[in-house]
């Protein structure tokens, strides 16, 4: 089976911008969990969905959101982008509870 | 928010020698689990350990629970060059909704040959 894929793998933008991570999960993984790391912060949870719909939200503001289609694959989106935002966003597959989470490599983003 | 909290940040050790890393956490738990990254990876699942269990085995990977202390430990054995990467403990919390996963700081394992 191939493993997580997160596209693109780097990603650099500018303040004010927005942007869109993608994330094709595990095959017959219906569940998709974002977090976002950073050196200062650590591993903090964003939101994961489940058949299209979000179970769970972790302390974000509203500009981060995400989303995911019928074929488990998810994406997320994070407007007006802050040099705060700079991180290695990490999406993760589980088929249904999240006992065990298959990590992609990540999305490095980095906003000038 | 942070569940896991890791005990050392940083280690480092001699190839060979054992490495031992903490965790605590807060709320009540279903299970807990470690993971390992290697520098700019993704996580890797090493072992899942339940709330009604205490120990066990993977391999050179030891895992303790103890749930009256909300803490456990994750032993490596003979530790290798390859084991260097950061460790992270990871607690689904009770929740009366769907579970979600919360990590840890992590600690920085650096094994020398």
């Amino acid at each position: 089976k191939a493993g997580v894929t997160q596209t693109p793998r780097y990603l650099i933008k500018t303040r004010g911008q927005q942007v869109t991570l993608s994330c094709s999960p595990i095959s017959g993984h219906r569940s998709v969990s974002w977090y976002q790391q950073t050196p200062g912060q650590g591993l903090q949870f964003l939101f994961e969905y489940f058949s299209e719909t979000q179970r769970n939200k972790g302390n974000f503001p509203g500009r981060f959101s995400g989303r995911q289609f019928s074929n488990s694959r998810s994406e997320m989106n994070v407007s007006t982008l802050e040099l705060g935002d700079s991180a290695l966003y990490l999406c993760a597959s589980s088929p249904d509870s999240p006992e065990k989470l298959f990590f992609g490599s990540g999305t490095q983003l980095s906003v000038l | 928010s942070q569940q896991g909290e890791e005990d050392p940040q940083a280690l480092s050790i001699q190839e060979g020698e054992n490495a031992t890393m903490n965790c605590s956490y807060k709320t009540s738990i279903n299970n807990l689990q470690w993971y390992r990254q290697n520098s700019g990876r993704g996580l890797v699942h090493l072992i899942l350990i339940r709330s009604n269990e205490r120990e066990k085995h993977s391999g050179r990977l030891r895992v303790t629970l103890d749930t009256s202390k909300k803490s456990s430990s994750l032993l490596i054995t003979a530790s290798r060059a390859a084991d260097t990467a950061s460790y992270f403990c990871a607690t689904e919390e009770v929740k009366t909704s769907y579970d979600k996963v919360i990590f840890g700081p992590g600690t920085s394992l650096s094994v020398i040959p």
